[in-house]
């Protein structure tokens, strides 16, 4: 099974800051065949569904803000928050899709400092 | 608009059965692969199963966790998904979310999730 890490399990930014986010899986996620990541990044707030922010590690999904962006390939992603808002504090999750069992890192709590 | 609406959760006594619905709108249902996940009360995210379109085969795939307890069945003609839960243990109490891929393809949409309480 693939294990998801994520790193740190919370932080505190202010506000207008920088928040970045890492992901590591235990094996690649890439796919050779057409050279795409298969990670996805999710925000959930409290009584909320996940709320799906980036696929295919980079690809925004539509209406989320700019301010949201992914990176990374193979083992190692980052999400990174350019400018934190108080409307993105919450836990964001990493999760492959790659290979069955899907899995998730255990969440990182993003909080106001 | 795509919309996701789970049904059929509630409490139940462990070793029961209950099944879940979801039914999707706004969307060509039988095009995608529909994925189910689950959230115990404040834990992560942990995937349940999954079902291929009937294009892709409508084959099955579970978590270990859930194998030869679950299954997953679909009716395209009136996009809807079903999570069938046999033989429940309390470690199956969460909140349960379908979603519109999210298993070996992209994830396109979350359902807002069903509770199921399993206690005596």
């Amino acid at each position: 099974d693939i294990v998801m890490t994520q790193s740190p399990d919370s932080l505190a930014v202010s506000l207008g800051e920088r928040a970045t986010i890492n992901c590591k899986s235990s094996q690649s996620v890439l796919y050779r065949s057409n050279n795409k990541n298969y990670l996805a990044w999710y925000q959930q707030k409290p009584g909320q569904a996940p709320k799906l922010l980036i696929y295919w590690a980079s690809t925004r999904e539509y209406g989320v803000p700019d301010r949201f962006s992914g990176s990374g390939s193979g083992t190692d992603f980052t999400l990174t928050i350019s400018s934190l808002q108080a409307e993105d504090v919450a836990v964001y999750y990493c999760q492959q899709f790659h290979t069955t069992p899907c899995s998730f890192g255990q969440g990182t709590k993003v909080e106001i400092k | 608009e795509m919309q996701l609406v789970e049904s059929g959760g509630g409490f139940v006594q462990p070793g029961r059965s209950l099944r879940l619905s979801c039914r999707g709108s706004g969307f060509s249902f039988g095009d995608y692969a529909m994925s189910w996940f689950r959230q115990a009360p404040g834990k992560g995210l942990e995937w349940v199963g999954f079902i291929r379109s009937k294009a892709e085969g409508g084959t099955t795939e579970f978590a270990a966790s859930v194998k030869a307890r679950f299954t997953i069945s679909r009716d395209d003609s009136k996009s809807v998904a079903h999570l069938q839960m046999n033989s429940l243990e309390t470690e199956d109490t969460a909140v349960y979310y379908c979603v519109v891929g999210g298993t070996y393809v992209r994830p396109v949409y979350w359902g807002q999730g069903t509770l199921v309480t399993v206690s005596s």
